[in-house]
């Protein structure tokens, strides 16, 4: 079965810092999709990176990185330069890609990110 | 503008009045799901669609009702809604597969309390 765990329930970053939110991921599909969106209080869901499990590259988007160590079936998301407005939570996602066809989405319990002036 | 609409934002009904929320994509996409999200439980999906006339379960169907008559609208329906469908629901869409393909784009989300 699959399974996505991120440990920190909540994290605190000052302004203009860097911050890593921690994913790991388990799944025994050689084929998969890992996302990472974020949900402001307001509650819309917003698609933020993905990572293709064949993709040698880490992903970035704008201030937004995905760091991937697929060995240790981790994806974590690293946010630069850290802004007032991405105070949210952030969930990791997963999507199996081989076998059967359901693109459903797996997501972990969520990380609360708190951004202090 | 490309986007993932859902009508009603909100609903407050009773049990038992059938209800029916929307879903509608401009992007063309074939795949679109109905997922739950609660409180400790995270989002579970609900049911899914590969395309027109396609449909299937998710995790936790039981209650929901869903069609795809067009490729655009994806609408859930809860025959006879109960207290335990309270939930904040969103409709997702996507291409499909392939490499920057797969990304689920998200509605704004419904907000269901059933007294």
């Amino acid at each position: 079965a699959q399974k996505i765990t991120q440990t920190q329930p909540g994290m605190f970053v000052q302004e203009k810092e860097a911050v890593t939110l921690d994913c790991t991921y388990d799944t025994s599909d050689p084929s998969y999709g890992l996302f990472w969106y974020k949900q402001p209080s307001s509650g819309e869901m917003i698609f933020l990176i993905y990572q293709g499990s064949y993709d040698q590259q880490n992903a970035t988007e704008g201030r937004y990185s995905l760091n991937f160590q697929k060995a240790r079936k981790s994806a974590n998301l690293v946010i630069s330069a850290s802004q007032l407005g991405d105070s949210a939570m952030y969930f990791c996602a997963m999507r199996r890609k081989s076998g059967g066809s359901n693109y459903k989405l797996t997501f972990g319990k969520g990380t609360l990110l708190t951004v202090n002036p | 503008e490309a986007q993932v609409t859902q009508n009603p934002r909100y609903l407050i009904t009773v049990t038992g009045k059938k209800l029916t929320v929307t879903c509608s994509q401009n992007m063309n996409h074939e795949y679109m799901s109905w997922y739950r999200q609660d409180p400790g439980l995270g989002l579970r999906q609900i049911y899914y669609s590969m395309n027109v006339e396609v449909t299937d379960k998710g995790d936790v169907p039981e209650g929901y009702k869903v069609s795809r008559k067009e490729k655009r609208n994806f609408p859930l329906i809860l025959e006879s809604p109960s207290p335990n469908q309270t939930s904040l629901y969103f409709c997702a869409s996507s291409y499909g597969t392939g490499a920057g393909r797969e990304t689920q784009y998200f509605g704004p989300g419904t907000r269901l309390l059933v007294l």
